[in-house]
């Protein structure tokens, strides 16, 4: 019944590994996002995909790479982790573009 | 940029009233907002396109000047399920990609 589900729910791993996050909605949206935030609650925009086409490409490092396979799912792909990673990453989907966002519950990661 | 919140936190007791102030120094197409409570997603409680319209969920209303670029959150009788976090996130009038700028958000507690 879950309408956007992400994950893990939560990651922990060590600096310099490799993870990735899943997210799928199942709300029959086109809109998929990716959002970051941080420990002083700041919440940022990193992607955002519409009908499987990359629309946000917001400036962050390259070691993160989005992928959609489809309109339902959007998966985040983290390379060389580092410290200040650390983070709760959402996943966030909509209408179209424009329209409310449903977020995900977080995916928490902490990077030792 | 990102819009800036007054005040960045609140204590109320059941019952009474709360309104938050969302800033931004760019022509908007719209806001959100968000409430967020501690460990859980963030939860859209309305949208305010541009004209000025203001928008009512419950005792939950908000309002959009276009012209000065603010939107106001309104909380009436407050109730303790009211507590939370709330963020506005502003969508340039520019962009068409539905990306959103969020505020620092706002911290409201509400006490029995």
């Amino acid at each position: 019944d879950t309408a956007v589900s992400q994950t893990p729910k939560y990651l922990v791993t060590q600096m310099g590994n490799d993870k990735s996050i899943k997210c799928e909605q199942n709300l029959g949206h086109d809109t998929m996002y990716w959002y970051k935030q941080d420990s002083k609650k700041f919440l940022k925009i990193m992607f955002s995909y519409n009908n499987k086409e990359l629309i946000i490409n917001e400036t962050v490092p390259n070691r993160f790479s989005p992928k959609s396979p489809d309109k339902a799912h959007l998966n985040l792909h983290i390379n060389s982790l580092e410290l200040g990673d650390s983070a709760v990453y959402f996943c966030a989907s909509s209408r179209g573009v424009r329209q409310p966002q449903h977020f995900g519950d977080g995916t928490r990661l902490s990077i030792l | 940029q990102q819009p800036v919140q007054s005040p960045q936190a609140v204590i109320l007791r059941e019952g009474e009233d709360a309104v938050i102030n969302c800033s931004s120094s760019k022509a908007l197409y719209s806001v959100h907002w968000y409430r967020q409570k501690h460990g859980e997603a963030p939860v859209f409680l309305m949208i305010l396109l541009k004209g000025g319209e203001q928008k009512g969920h419950e005792k939950i209303s908000a309002s959009f000047n276009e012209k000065k670029q603010q939107s106001s959150l309104y909380l009436t009788a407050s109730q303790l399920s009211y507590s939370g976090t709330y963020f506005c996130g502003t969508e340039p009038g520019s962009s068409n990609t539905g990306k959103l700028i969020f505020g620092q958000g706002t911290t409201l507690q509400v006490k029995p």
